[in-house]
């Protein structure tokens, strides 16, 4: 079954370390987004990428890099983790043009981040 | 400044009663509007979508009715379940670029 997966799921870590969180999908979607969750604040996009090579950032981009090496992997990074970046994170993905239902985005299960 | 609002972070009704989720909007360039279900541990799944041409649209249980005079939106569900209880996102999106803007999302709890 095509999914989209991420790693780790739960991570607990320092001020000041480096974080990547990794996201896998199986879907042969194009696009691919990620974004984090805080509580009462809903979904905000950090970065998205429609292609291998093409990066563009979200609302909430600072503090944060992404690195888009294939088609199907999308890596998030914090370089500098603070504990702000406390938070959960999601990958989505979608595929180009319309054959999606209107604008739809498939979502990772989410990756649990406590920066300390 | 959220071009997405869900005034409610939470709802309760009856099994076999109609729940009703709102959600108002500011842009009104978006051209689609969607709601996603989430449960605990598990990322936001689609539920039902409206593009802004259209005031209803339906799939089952299901319904999605979009006011655009008032920027407001609100999804049906009739009849409700114990099992429909969950997260319930509204989102909107403008263009191709396919980004999607999210409410704070509403907790929708379906009591046996």
């Amino acid at each position: 079954d095509a999914d989209v997966t991420q790693t780790p799921r739960n991570r607990i870590t320092k001020t000041g370390k480096r974080i990547m969180l990794e996201c896998s999908q199986t879907k042969g979607h194009d696009r691919m987004y990620w974004y984090r969750q805080d509580p009462g604040l809903g979904l905000r996009l950090i970065y998205y990428s429609f292609d291998v090579k093409d990066i563009n950032k979200g609302e909430i981009s600072d503090g944060y890099s992404v690195s888009r090496q294939a088609q199907a992997k999308f890596s998030l990074s914090l370089e500098s983790a603070i504990p702000n970046q406390t938070a959960l994170y999601f990958c989505a993905t979608s595929p180009k043009g319309r054959e999606g239902r209107q604008n739809e985005q498939f979502f990772g299960p989410g990756t649990r981040l406590t920066v300390l | 400044d959220q071009q997405v609002k869900q005034n409610s972070p939470s709802l309760s009704v009856q099994e076999g009663r109609i729940s009703i989720l709102n959600c108002d909007y500011t842009n009104s360039m978006f051209d689609y509007f969607l709601w996603y279900k989430k449960y605990p541990a598990e990322g936001p799944t689609f539920l039902i979508s409206i593009s802004s041409i259209k005031d209803k649209n339906e799939d089952g249980r299901f319904t999605v009715f979009l006011n655009k005079s008032a920027k407001h939106l609100s999804l049906h569900i009739v009849p409700s379940q114990p099992g429909d209880s969950a997260v319930y996102f509204c989102a909107a999106s403008l263009g191709s670029a396919r980004q999607l803007t999210f409410g704070s999302g509403t907790q929708l709890t379906v009591l046996p």
